[in-house]
């Protein structure tokens, strides 16, 4: 079936860039997304990407698309304290409704 | 209030009983989901529903039951609880083309 990776953790100084990577399996994605959750939260989208795009930008975040190596990746410009938080890669297939998650990377900002 | 509600918010249960989590949505979505979270697998899939009488297994549907009579309600139950089971569970709802999913605010279950 499909899969989604991601790297659990990744650390960053206020005021740096940040990057959250992720890759996966399904070459018939149509659309990609990047959910943000705050703690004790639910998810909520951040950004999305068709699969004939390769790059998307909205305001500070930066999305990045490989469809040849089947990779996305979303850029954080000027990392905030408040963008400390989950982020869960996303993949969506076809019709198909529902979403295949990563495993989350959790972004922890430092001041 | 407009949106998705989950409740309860937390749940202790013993194993073996029987336990319902519900999901309500005040938009009318076609499409309404369960996923579990849990530490290293990010969101998994258990049961989705494309429509009221309409509803598919997904990754990990062993052990849950859904049902959805109404549009706006899709009520996840686990008939005997067992420790696998704890997780946070969250419902989701989309609608038609639309390409965004709206989550609840999750339901912390515990089975001792």
């Amino acid at each position: 079936g499909e899969d989604v990776e991601q790297s659990l953790f990744l650390s960053v100084r206020e005021g740096d860039s940040s990057v959250i990577n992720c890759t996966y399996t399904d070459s018939s994605s149509t659309y990609l997304y990047w959910y943000k959750q705050e703690p004790g939260a639910g998810l909520q989208l951040l950004t999305y990407i068709f699969s004939n795009m390769d790059m998307k930008q909205d305001q500070r975040l930066t999305v990045l698309l490989n469809k040849k190596d089947k990779h996305l990746s979303l850029r954080i410009a000027d990392t905030q304290t408040g963008d400390s938080a989950i982020y869960f890669c996303a993949e969506r297939s076809g019709s198909a409704r529902q979403l295949t998650f990563g495993s989350g990377t959790q972004l922890t900002v430092l001041p | 209030d407009a949106g998705i509600t989950q409740s309860p918010r937390y749940k202790i249960t013993e194993t073996g009983r029987q336990v319902t989590l519900m999901c309500h949505q005040t938009w009318s979505h076609s499409y309404m989901f369960w996923y579990r979270q849990d530490l290293g697998h990010g969101l998994r899939l258990i049961y989705y529903s494309a429509a009221a009488d309409i509803t598919d297994k997904g990754e990990v549907p062993d052990g849950y039951v859904v049902s959805r009579s109404k549009t706006e309600n899709f009520p996840l139950t686990l008939e005997s609880a067992t420790r696998s089971q704890t997780s946070v569970y969250f419902c989701a709802s989309s609608e038609g083309d639309r390409l965004e999913a709206f989550f609840g605010q999750g339901t912390r279950l515990t089975v001792v």
